[in-house]
């Protein structure tokens, strides 16, 4: 079964820019990308959705190339309060929602 | 004023019992759901309930049933609990159908551990 792969962790320092880029190589042709931040002992919510191109809002930006096979979050001058876990959601068709790992941020002093 | 919540927080129960969690949803959403979280963070969907239907039934155990008993409300049963269901589980709903490109929102989740 297809799914999204996302690298299990990435380590950052305050100030930095994080890009975390999801791979979903059978994503659905009308679905969005939608990604979600987790911090501990909460249930993930959601930051930030696109179809194509660039989004941007208030938290992040999300890139999306034209084949739409995978997507790159970015997050801007992160800072400690960033530290999370990050899932990319790309529906598959037919009901099918993969979350996945998710991928943990560490963001140090 | 809670959108989404769960009851009982931590649930900790010895292997062959029975457990139920509750989830309710005050935002009229018309779909629900239910996810398990293992220690590794792998989020993973179980079910999926739209005005109280069945739409996704992923590959479960038996052992679990869904019942939804009203839109606003998506009830979790496990029989004979197995200490490889220790876990978090998290409801959430969305507007609509299970897409998946509807935002979901997720209740604060429920730790089980099964000795």
């Amino acid at each position: 079964l297809a799914k999204t792969t996302q690298p299990i962790s990435m380590d950052s320092y305050e100030g930095q820019e994080v890009n975390i880029t999801c791979s979903h190589n059978n994503i659905a042709t009308n679905d969005y990308i939608t990604w979600y931040q987790q911090f501990p002992s909460q249930g993930p919510r959601f930051i930030i959705q696109g179809y194509k191109t660039k989004v941007t809002n208030e938290v992040a930006s999300l890139f999306i190339p034209a084949d739409r096979k995978s997507s790159t979050l970015s997050l801007p001058r992160v800072s400690l309060s960033d530290t999370a876990v990050y899932y990319c959601l790309a529906p598959l068709g037919d009901y099918k929602l993969s979350f996945g790992a998710g991928t943990t941020v560490t963001v140090r002093a | 004023d809670t959108a989404v919540s769960q009851t009982p927080k931590y649930l900790v129960t010895q292997m062959g019992n029975d457990k139920s969690i509750k989830c309710e949803q005050n935002l009229g959403h018309d779909t629900m759901y239910w996810y398990k979280q293992d220690s590794k963070k792998f989020l993973k969907i179980m079910f999926s309930y739209n005005n109280k239907e069945l739409i996704i039934n992923e590959t479960v155990p038996n052992r679990f049933s869904p019942k939804s008993p009203d839109k606003a409300h998506l009830n979790l049963h496990i029989n004979s609990l197995e200490l490889g269901d220790s876990a978090v589980y998290f409801c959430a709903s969305s507007q609509m159908a299970a897409s998946g490109t509807d935002t979901q929102y997720f209740g604060p989740g429920t730790r089980l551990t099964v000795l």
